[in-house]
């Protein structure tokens, strides 16, 4: 079993919609980022949380640490939106590395 | 600010031969830390640096190496390539460890023929 899962692992909306990806995890971290991969290959960190919640723009992050769940939610989506997203963590015992969730393809058509 | 600078971009390299790719930092970033993505592992980590120490590796042959400089900027090397080691890597720039927020170079997109 992977130590951080994600779902959904496709996702397609309709410009406007809102949309949930979520995180799970299953071992101790000290903090969890939410990154975006656009096609290209380049990725872009967009949250790093340790608690609560966090928002920038149309995108809003949450986690909770005693139930180790983590959702990125995107309010009135975009097509500029498509891309991966991806979960990662880093280890409560080793802050050195990130582990990686196996990401969510989004498409946002208008 | 500049970003993460990685190059090349994109390297095409035959079966047996050895590459190096190259990695900046922010400015003022003493970590960093090298990943793989392929299509059948996802992103895995290789290893990192911090003030031009290896602090962590992970579990990857020992044909993949690196090192850092002193103004923190880091070289992979990968020797003996096999068709296998074609992927992106990427490496990630932190202030101090990926405990705190890390910042993604664009990639180098590595193809073994």
């Amino acid at each position: 079993k992977n130590e951080v899962e994600q779902s959904p692992q496709n996702l397609t909306a309709q410009e406007g919609e809102f949309i949930t990806i979520n995180c799970s995890y299953s071992v101790g971290i000290s903090a969890l980022h939410w990154l975006q991969q656009h096609p290209g290959g380049g990725i872009v960190s967009l949250f790093m949380l340790s608690s609560g919640k966090k928002k920038h723009g149309r995108l809003i992050a949450t986690i909770n640490i005693q139930e180790k769940h983590s959702s990125l939610h995107i309010t009135a989506s975009h097509p500029r939106d498509s891309a991966v997203y991806i979960c990662a963590v880093a280890l409560s015992y080793n802050t050195d590395k990130l582990i990686f969730g196996t990401g969510t393809r989004l498409q946002v058509f208008p | 600010k500049a970003g993460v600078t990685q190059t090349p971009r994109y390297l095409i390299k035959t079966r047996g031969q050895q590459v190096t790719l190259s990695c900046s930092p922010i400015s003022g970033h003493r970590s960093v830390s090298w990943y793989q993505q392929t299509p059948g592992q996802g992103l895995q980590f290789l290893f990192e640096y911090f003030s031009e120490t290896q602090r962590n590796k992970g579990n990857f042959p020992g044909r993949f190496s690196g090192r850092q400089f002193s103004n923190s900027r880091s070289e992979m090397n990968v020797s003996t390539l096999e068709l296998g080691d074609s992927a992106l890597y990427l490496c990630a720039s932190s202030q101090d460890s990926v405990n705190t927020e890390a910042f993604f170079g664009q990639g180098t997109r590595l193809t073994v023929v």
